[in-house]
C-alpha cells in the first residue's frame, strides 16, 4: 500500500466550477500535512498546510481528518490557471522530517 | 523567503558518463536536504536525505554507489548520477528546510536529464 494515495484524475472542469480533491495516508504517526502544486516539468510549489481544524486561503479550503487519516481540498470558482496537478503531502515522523508525496491529482480547467 | 538554487536545469549525456547536480541553498543554511526523483506523469520519489558533514542516508531501492551524494557545507549539496544509463533519464528535485526560521520546505527548480 502506497504511503499516500491520491485519485490521479484527470478533473476536467469549466471555469467557475467547484472541484474537491482527496488523499489518504497509511502512517498515523505522520506529523504534518500540506497540499503543493505542480505545473507540467517545474518543481512543486506549496500551496496551503493543512490543519485539523480545516483552514481556508482565498479559494482554496483544506481538511484533515487524522481519525480516518483523510486529507481534502475543495476548490471554488476554478480559474483556467488553476489547471495544474495537486500534490498531497505528508511530512512522516522521524529525524530528517520526509516529506512523503502522493502521485498527483491532475485537475484541467476549461474555459 | 527562503530561495534554493539548482543546476543545471537540463542536461543531454551519453550512457556511461557521470552528470554532476548542484542545489544551493541562496539565503539560508540548509543542514538537511532531500534528493527527489520524478519519472514522467508519476510523484516525486525520496532517493536520499543528504546531511551537511555526514554521509547521505538512502532510501530503500536506491543505489548509493550509483548516486553519490555530497553535502560538504551548510549550503551546498550536490548529487552525481554515475555511469549513467538511459534508464536514468528523470526529473531530479532537491528541497530544503531553513529550520532557523521554520519556512516550509523549498524546492530548487529541477534537472531534467536525459541519458543517450
Amino acid at each position: 500500500r502506497k504511503e499516500v494515495e491520491q485519485d490521479p484524475g484527470p478533473f476536467n472542469v469549466p471555469e467557475g466550477a467547484t472541484v474537491a480533491f482527496n488523499c489518504t495516508y497509511s502512517n498515523s504517526a505522520s506529523q504534518s500535512f500540506f497540499w503543493y502544486r505542480q505545473d507540467c516539468r517545474k518543481e512543486p510549489k506549496l500551496l496551503m498546510s493543512v490543519y485539523s481544524s480545516g483552514n481556508e486561503d482565498g479559494r482554496f479550503t483544506a481538511q484533515l481528518n487524522r481519525a480516518s487519516q483523510y486529507i481534502s481540498l475543495l476548490i471554488r470558482d476554478s480559474k483556467l490557471s488553476d489547471s495544474a496537478t495537486y500534490l498531497c503531502v505528508v511530512n512522516n515522523a522521524g529525524g530528517y522530517n520526509k516529506l512523503i508525496f502522493g502521485a498527483g491529482t491532475r485537475l484541467a480547467v476549461h474555459p | 523567503g527562503a530561495v534554493v538554487s539548482q543546476h543545471p536545469s537540463w542536461v543531454i549525456c551519453k550512457s556511461g558518463t557521470s552528470v554532476k547536480i548542484e542545489c544551493r541553498s541562496l539565503d539560508f543554511q540548509a543542514t538537511t536536504m532531500f534528493w527527489y526523483r520524478q519519472f514522467p506523469k508519476q510523484s516525486l520519489m525520496l532517493m536520499a536525505t543528504s546531511n551537511e558533514g555526514s554521509k547521505a542516508t538512502y532510501e530503500q531501492g536506491v543505489e548509493k554507489d550509483k548516486f553519490l551524494i555530497n553535502h560538504a557545507s551548510l549550503t551546498l549539496s550536490t548529487l552525481t548520477v554515475t555511469s549513467a544509463h538511459p534508464e536514468d533519464s528523470s526529473f531530479y528535485i532537491c528541497s530544503a528546510r531553513d529550520m532557523a526560521t521554520n519556512y516550509g520546505y523549498t524546492f530548487g527548480s529541477g534537472t531534467r536529464l536525459t541519458v543517450v
